[in-house]
């Protein structure tokens, strides 16, 4: 059962152009989790949130911006996309202090023409 | 910066076998160590996670983690179709820390 929500799944997009991604999450959690699937199906860390504090910020470009508003929603803005920014974006939540179980969204597949 | 590898990259193994997955991490303090298995086109999903030296089984599943070899494993008893899916193994520092995911297993089961 999905308690992870993304929009949108899927967008197609000109270099140079601005893209978000939102994720909502149902479970209570306290942290929530960006992290980007590319085309050989790694998985990499972008941005951790915890109670509207980043945690983490990996050396993601800086066009990357998460925006959080509470503890169950955090954004990804893609200020002027590049080729390179075509993947799947995957959101994820958890509790900090209980164990480190992530529970991933659906994902948004982000193609950059 | 954390290495977290995986082996074999691909895997194809007939229904009923036994499969066995391996991944390896670079950085000793880590104390956090999991399986999940995402489906094409599907969230990545929580398999099993372990902290101490040893192994945890559930189910058909079993975890095995070897701190001082800097590995842990996956181990599928039985293996069924429905089990094909990308395997990807993650490790992190201590509980809180985001988690660092290796290169990724893709096992197919064949009838």
């Amino acid at each position: 059962e999905t308690a992870v929500f993304q929009t949108p799944n899927y967008h197609v997009t000109q270099v140079g152009n601005e893209v978000s991604f939102n994720c909502k999450q149902t479970l209570g959690h306290d942290t929530m989790y960006w992290y980007k699937q590319d085309s050989k199906k790694l998985l990499k860390i972008m941005f951790s949130y915890n109670n509207k504090q980043l945690i983490v910020n990996e050396t993601v470009p800086r066009r990357f911006s998460p925006q959080s508003s509470d503890k169950a929603h955090l954004n990804l803005r893609i200020k002027s996309v590049e080729p390179e920014d075509s993947a799947v974006y995957l959101c994820a939540s958890s509790f900090k202090s209980s164990g480190n179980t992530l529970y991933f969204g659906e994902g948004s597949r982000l193609i950059v023409v | 910066q954390q290495k977290v590898q995986q082996s074999p990259e691909s895997l194809i193994v007939p229904e009923g076998a036994m499969t066995s997955l391996n991944c390896t991490f670079s950085d000793s303090a880590s104390q956090y160590f999991a399986w999940y298995r995402q489906h094409s086109g599907k969230a990545p999903k929580a398999l099993m996670s372990i902290f101490s030296n040893g192994e945890k089984e559930e189910g058909r599943f079993t975890i095995h983690l070897n701190k001082a070899s800097l590995h842990f494993s996956l181990h599928i008893r039985d293996s069924q179709p429905s089990d094909s899916a990308l395997y990807l193994c993650a490790v992190s520092i201590h509980s809180g820390t985001y988690q660092r995911f290796g290169t990724g297993t893709k096992l197919q089961v064949v009838p």
